[in-house]
């Protein structure tokens, strides 16, 4: 079993849809969250980061982390063409460095116009 | 933009050769990592150097190298290419290392060996 796991979808869905983007891990160490959004050609860019289980907003975007079910999300209301991008989340343990630092495949999100 | 530089975005070379690929990081940032992104594997951490020392090593062939220089810009070496190792190559900077920097990547090098 990986450390971490991630749909590879593509997940297509219309305009203005609610998205969900899911990953479950397996190391109970793992403290730090993150969510990155890759367009194609470029570099994971950081959207959301939380730290330990929650909810946290930021606009259209929302994450969560269940720690005790080791699942966290990415929401996406209102979704927008522009939305479409790979999701990569990733995660860190408790005074881990670099090394620490798992990402998910990624999940392929189109937003169809 | 991120604010990481990553040169050349696109290199195409032959299995045996040897390639450097070259990052400068945001301004201020003291550390810098490189990844390794394929279809198959995902975002594979390489190497992670602070303030020029080597910090921490991932999956990182013995035929890879890299270094950062007293101005922190750093460069990833790679020889003896294998067709397995096309792929792009990500740099990515952050202020200071530990668990919960966040890290800041460039567009990336992508790599074709033939």
């Amino acid at each position: 079993q990986k450390e971490v796991e991630q749909d590879p979808g593509p997940l297509s869905v219309p305009e203005g849809a609610i998205v969900s983007l899911n990953c479950t891990y397996s190391n109970s160490a793992f403290q730090y969250f993150m969510w990155y959004r890759q367009y194609s050609r470029k570099g994971p860019e950081l959207l959301m980061y939380t730290y330990s289980s929650g909810n946290k907003e930021d606009g259209r975007f929302t994450a969560q982390v269940d720690k005790s079910s080791k699942y966290i999300s990415l929401f996406i209301r209102d979704s927008q063409p522009s939305d479409s991008a790979t999701y990569l989340c990733a995660m860190q343990r408790t005074g881990g460095g670099a090394d620490g630092l798992t990402f998910g495949k990624g999940t392929h999100l189109i937003i169809q116009p | 933009d991120s604010g990481v530089t990553q040169t050349p975005k696109h290199l195409i070379t032959a299995t045996g050769q040897r390639v450097t690929l070259r990052c400068s990081p945001r301004s201020g940032d003291l550390s810098v990592y490189w990844y390794q992104q394929s279809l198959d594997q995902g975002l594979q951490f390489l190497i992670q150097y602070y303030n020029g020392e080597e910090r921490a090593k991932g999956n990182i062939l013995e035929r890879f190298s890299a270094q950062q220089f007293p101005d922190l810009h750093s460069e990833l070496n790679l020889s003896s290419l294998e067709l397995g190792d096309s792929a792009l190559y990500f740099c990515a900077s952050s202020f200071r290392t530990g668990a919960n920097e966040k890290l800041f990547f460039g567009s990336g090098t992508q790599l074709s060996v033939l």
